[in-house]
């Protein structure tokens, strides 16, 4: 059982470059996030979805674009990289409500913008 | 929004010795409430939760509890152990809503 599978484990970018980071679940989760980590800061949502073809923002959201077109995936789009978004990304999934709601991880992005 | 508070940021105990990391949030509404593990190059990872309707929940060395009158609710670690050395988060969740809001993190060092 894979779980929540992120790719690429590392990346770095120059400014201005695009990229797409990659997040896959086979537990089939209805929802699934995204969030970065940066020192001091805790953990971040940036986007978050309940189900394929919904999306909506979270707490820092801009510079990033999600899109949810199956149930499996999660992709997380910088269309422009800035040196502001050098940070962790990690996915989460979990079931929608009731009482088993736990969201696993994926083992992280780290990501560099040169 | 939710606003969690975690504290302290960084815990040094020795091996044997108990840790206790305490959080606050700012939203009544809020009802559940996980404790996650991050090791070194990992994601985290749920180690106990709590729900509302709960006071206190154990699991072999760790336990939380939650004062809902207070909107505090803490993690408590016995008999430490150096594998327990992780960063530690808290998180709370409103009724009706998936959103997770987290604390900063507590770094745990278990002195051998």
């Amino acid at each position: 059982n894979a779980g929540v599978t992120q790719t690429p484990k590392f990346q770095v970018l120059k400014t201005g470059q695009s990229m797409t980071l990659q997040c896959a679940q086979d537990m089939n989760h209805e929802y699934m996030s995204w969030y970065r980590q940066d020192p001091g800061m805790g953990l971040r949502l940036i986007h978050y979805s309940v189900g394929a073809g919904i999306t909506d923002q979270g707490e820092v959201p801009n510079g990033y674009n999600v899109s949810r077109s199956t149930t499996e995936d999660f992709p997380l789009r910088l269309l422009s990289a800035a040196p502001s978004q050098t940070s962790v990304y990690f996915c989460a999934s979990s079931y929608l409500g009731g009482s088993d709601t736990e969201a696993f991880f994926g083992q992280g992005t780290r990501l560099t913008v040169v | 929004g939710e606003n969690v508070e975690q504290h302290p940021s960084t815990l040094s105990v020795q091996e044997g010795d108990s840790a206790v990391i305490k959080c606050t949030y700012s939203d009544s509404a809020s009802n559940y409430f996980p404790w996650y593990k991050q090791e070194l190059g990992k994601g985290p990872q749920l180690i106990i939760d709590i729900r509302s309707n709960v006071g206190e929940k154990k699991d072999q060395r760790i336990a939380v509890t939650l004062n809902k009158t207070a909107k505090h609710f803490s993690l408590h670690i016995t008999e430490t152990q150096p594998e327990d050395s992780a960063v530690y988060f808290c998180a709370a969740r409103k009724g009706g809503s998936e959103k997770l809001v987290f604390g900063k993190g507590t770094k745990l060092t278990v002195n051998p």
